[in-house]
């Protein structure tokens, strides 16, 4: 079955330093991986999605993952840390092969704190 | 706005009671899922719909479920309501395949009382 895994329960970091939300994965067939984030008392906003491709995927308000196959990793990165992206933070991947039965399996989440 | 719309944002009902939470999809959006988030149990998937037929079913409850409509709107019932129902709903929709991505609705909010 597919399943990912978010080690960390919280992050911290300060303003201004690179941050790192890690994830990783096992799967049977090529991963469809995701991050989601989760602001206070909001749904789920997409960051980025890794389908095929590039190992370095750019998504929204400056974060990038990078998919890592040896290591069956898909970590979360952002150069410099802002308080805003203070947050609830989520890795997901596909079930199934495709078609119609391809639900997202999340991660237990993280919790990402920037200290001013 | 993310294009998925539910309904009601917020619900609080007592126990033994029965409610039914809306979801309007992405439009163009064929498949439908719901999600139950809580505090001890994360995001868990219950079941999902494709063009009104069920697909796929997760941890979901006999006193819960759900349905897809002709328009593709679709509905979660939960049932004799208990104290641990207490959780945020989320429906989600996605083309089909999940290639292009899921798109997901601000959820509904039900406090069991």
């Amino acid at each position: 079955a597919q399943s990912v895994a978010q080690p960390e329960d919280q992050v911290n970091v300060a303003e201004g330093n690179p941050l790192t939300v890690k994830c990783t994965y096992s799967v049977s067939g090529n991963p469809y991986l995701f991050w989601y984030v989760q602001y206070p008392n909001r749904g789920l906003q997409f960051l980025l999605k890794y389908i095929t491709g590039d190992n370095l995927v750019k998504g929204s308000y400056g974060f990038e993952a990078e998919f890592n196959k040896s290591q069956t990793s898909f970590h979360l990165k952002k150069p410099s840390a802002l308080v805003s992206d203070s947050a609830l933070y989520f890795c997901a991947v596909r079930d199934g092969y495709g078609g119609a039965t391809n639900k997202l399996i999340f991660g237990t989440g993280t919790l990402l704190a920037v200290q001013p | 706005d993310s294009g998925v719309t539910q309904t009601p944002k917020h619900l609080i009902t007592a126990t033994g009671q029965r409610v039914t939470l809306r979801c309007s999809p992405r439009s163009g959006d064929l498949s439908v899922y719901w999600y139950q988030q809580s505090l001890d149990q994360g995001l868990q998937f219950l079941i999902q719909y494709y063009n009104g037929e069920e697909r796929a079913k997760g941890n979901i409850l006999e006193r819960f479920s759900a349905q897809q409509f002709p328009d593709l709107h679709s509905e979660l019932n939960l049932s004799s309501l208990e104290l641990g129902d207490s959780a945020l709903y989320f429906c989600a929709s996605s083309s089909g395949t999940g290639g292009y991505g899921y798109t997901f609705g601000s959820g509904t909010r039900l406090t069991v009382v």
